[in-house]
């Protein structure tokens, strides 16, 4: 079984439609990041917690909310979902004093 | 935040040595550096990091300079299983806790035969 998994793989979403993305882990760690990739432009981040009470913007946290319910889970949510919010979307997870990230499969979002 | 930039693509043939190098020209004292790889529908995964001088593991070496305004992912006897986008990312800690990371817009990788 993976350690970070992702749900849904995929979301095909209206304009305006609230859409939540969710992210578990079963690595224990305490860190957890979302990060958008679009073609062309990498990876950037969104938000990041590190441990449930704490969570901060990361570089396009515009346009985004998070959750962190428990250790092992960090949901993103788009309130309002528009077309420029079109693209993979990546969680990782680390453990603190670690170096390696470590990353679900994706989340491909297109909002239409 | 230490923008990176990195070539768009490489080629190179199987067991040869391979070099992608990445520029971060305005580094933080604090930040170091990590190199990713990522397969298409998958998300990245760890390879090495540094902070200066030379970093090795079991799949590739690190050279950062002393100016460490640059860096260099080396990856020694390529094959086709290399083929893949690496991400240099810059990664340091803000004043009073929390991260900074910049990933580049990544190296697409191609090995043939």
């Amino acid at each position: 079984d993976a350690d970070v998994t992702q749900t849904p793989r995929n979301r095909i979403t209206k304009t305006g439609k609230r859409i939540m993305l969710e992210c578990s882990q079963t690595k224990g760690h305490d860190r957890m990041y979302w990060y958008r990739q679009d073609p062309g432009l990498g990876l950037r981040l969104i938000y990041y917690s590190f441990d449930v009470k704490d969570i901060n913007k990361g570089e396009i946290s515009d346009g985004y909310s998070v959750s962190r319910q428990a250790q092992a889970k960090f949901s993103l949510s788009l309130e309002s979902a528009i077309p420029n919010q079109t693209a993979l979307y990546f969680c990782a997870t680390r453990d603190r004093g670690r170096d390696e990230q470590f990353f679900g499969p994706g989340t491909r979002l297109t909002v239409l | 935040l230490a923008k990176t930039t990195q070539p768009i693509s490489m080629d190179s043939y199987e067991g040869q040595e391979v070099n992608i190098t990445c520029s971060h020209n305005n580094i933080a004292t604090n930040d170091y550096i990590t190199w990713y790889q990522q397969f298409p529908s998958q998300g990245p995964r760890f390879i090495i990091q540094g902070y200066k001088t030379k970093v090795t593991n079991e799949v590739a070496s690190l050279f950062i300079p002393a100016d460490r305004k640059s860096s260099t992912l080396s990856l020694p006897r390529v094959s086709l299983s290399d083929t893949a986008v690496y991400y240099c990312l810059a990664e340091g800690r803000l004043t009073g806790g929390g991260n900074k990371l910049t990933f580049g817009t990544g190296t697409q990788l191609k090995v043939e035969l």
